[in-house]
Parts: C-alpha cells; structure tokens; sequence
C-alpha cells in the first residue's frame, strides 16, 4: 500500500553534476508526473508519461530528461545541475479520469 | 484560456471560523474540479473534489460550491482548526484524458488558522 515512493528526501549537487530522482508506484497507474514547487509557488509540470515508452514535455522541460520502460518507474534525470534547479520535485500518478496521487518529494539544492 | 486563477494568496483565520478560498476558469471544457491540501514537507493530497454537474459537494467540514454559469468554485472549510493550516490548490482537468495541458492548478492559498 506504497502508493508513490520518491528518493532520496534530501540531496545537494554541486553546479554541473548529474543525478537521477527516482518514483515508483505501485498502483498500476498509467499515467506518472514530475512537478517542481519553488518555494511559495506552485506546481510546474517538467514530463509526464500516458504509458510504458511514452513520455511528453510540460511547462519547464528544460534541463530535465525522463524515461518510462515500465509502468510502476518513471525516473527524471538532470543534467548539469544549475542553481535555477534548487526547488522541490514531486513525482505523482493517476489512472485514466482520476485524481492524481502525490509522492513525498525529493528536496534538491544545487550549489 | 488554460489557467485556474485562485484567491487570496494566504489567508488567516481564528479558531471555529470559516475559511474560503476562490478559484476561477475559463475553459468551459474543463469537467472535473479537485482540491489538494499539503503540509509542509509533504506532497499535496486530494482532499475533495466536484463534477460539474453538482452545484454543492461536502464530505465533513470541506465543502465545494460550484457555479457552472460564473465558472467559479470554491472551497469552504467549517469550524477551521489549526491542524487544517496548509497550503491549498485548486485544479481543473478535462475528461478522461487529465494529463498534460489538461490538467491543471491554481498557484495556492497558504492557510493558517489561530488557536
């Protein structure tokens, strides 16, 4: 009953490094979201996926790549972190028509 | 034609008063209206959520008001306690297909109510 799990938490990049965040879900999901929230604002789409090997930009694609080779997996990658990184990703599901399901965050700053 | 305005940015209200928090559309294809509440540290949680063809939802001390012809809804919380202050988001998604472009949030109300 895991419903979306993200990690890490907490992670600090130094300007150019590279990392992946990492989302699963567990309720068979088609449909998986990378949002970022910067502090005292809302949520901005990065990617999202209608299925297995179907990705699609949102709003602030920019740095940012994901892949979808299963349906429980959606990871987003960045590239050559940059300061304008440092926000708070959430990755979230649904299934067809409903309501969207939240994962914890991962909380990056990039320095 | 996309965006969901929400108002008032925070809002702050006592112990046992009535929080209301507005939001507005424009897309008249938009059919499904959800509310998610965060705390901090957390990710948001759908708390309810309307379908057009209502003009009122309730589920506990949340109610939704929905006015089709005004494409406005809005969020009312009775008897407002401190374990409900939190970040509140509106969103408006269109169909089936609710992903995307089609699926889309207010900017949010910072809620804090007084003990």
């Amino acid at each position: 009953n895991a419903g979306v799990t993200q990690t890490p938490k907490f992670r600090i990049l130094k300007i150019g490094q590279s990392m992946t965040l990492q989302c699963a879900q567990d309720m068979n999901h088609n449909y998986m979201y990378w949002y970022r929230q910067d502090p005292g604002m809302g949520l901005k789409l990065i990617y999202y996926s209608v299925g297995a090997g179907i990705t699609d930009k949102g709003e602030v694609p920019n740095g940012y790549n994901v892949s979808r080779s299963t349906t429980e997996d959606f990871p987003l990658r960045l590239e050559l972190a940059a300061p304008s990184q440092t926000s708070v990703y959430f990755c979230a599901s649904s299934s067809r028509g409903g309501g969207y399901t939240f994962g914890s965050g991962t909380r990056l700053t990039v320095v | 034609q996309q965006q969901v305005k929400q108002s008032p940015q925070s809002l702050i209200v006592q112990k046992g008063g009535i929080s209301i928090i507005n939001c507005a559309y424009e897309n008249t294809a938009f059919d499904y209206f959800p509310w998610y509440q965060q705390f901090p540290g957390k990710g948001p949680a759908l708390l309810i959520a309307i379908r057009p063809d209502v003009s009122e939802k309730k589920e506990g001390r949340f109610t939704i008001s929905f006015n089709k012809s005004a494409k406005q809804f809005s969020l009312h919380i009775m008897d407002s306690q401190p374990g409900d202050s939190a970040t509140y988001f509106c969103a408006a998604s269109m169909g089936r297909d609710n992903y995307g472009q089609n699926f889309v949030f207010g900017p949010g109300t910072r809620l804090s109510v007084l003990p």
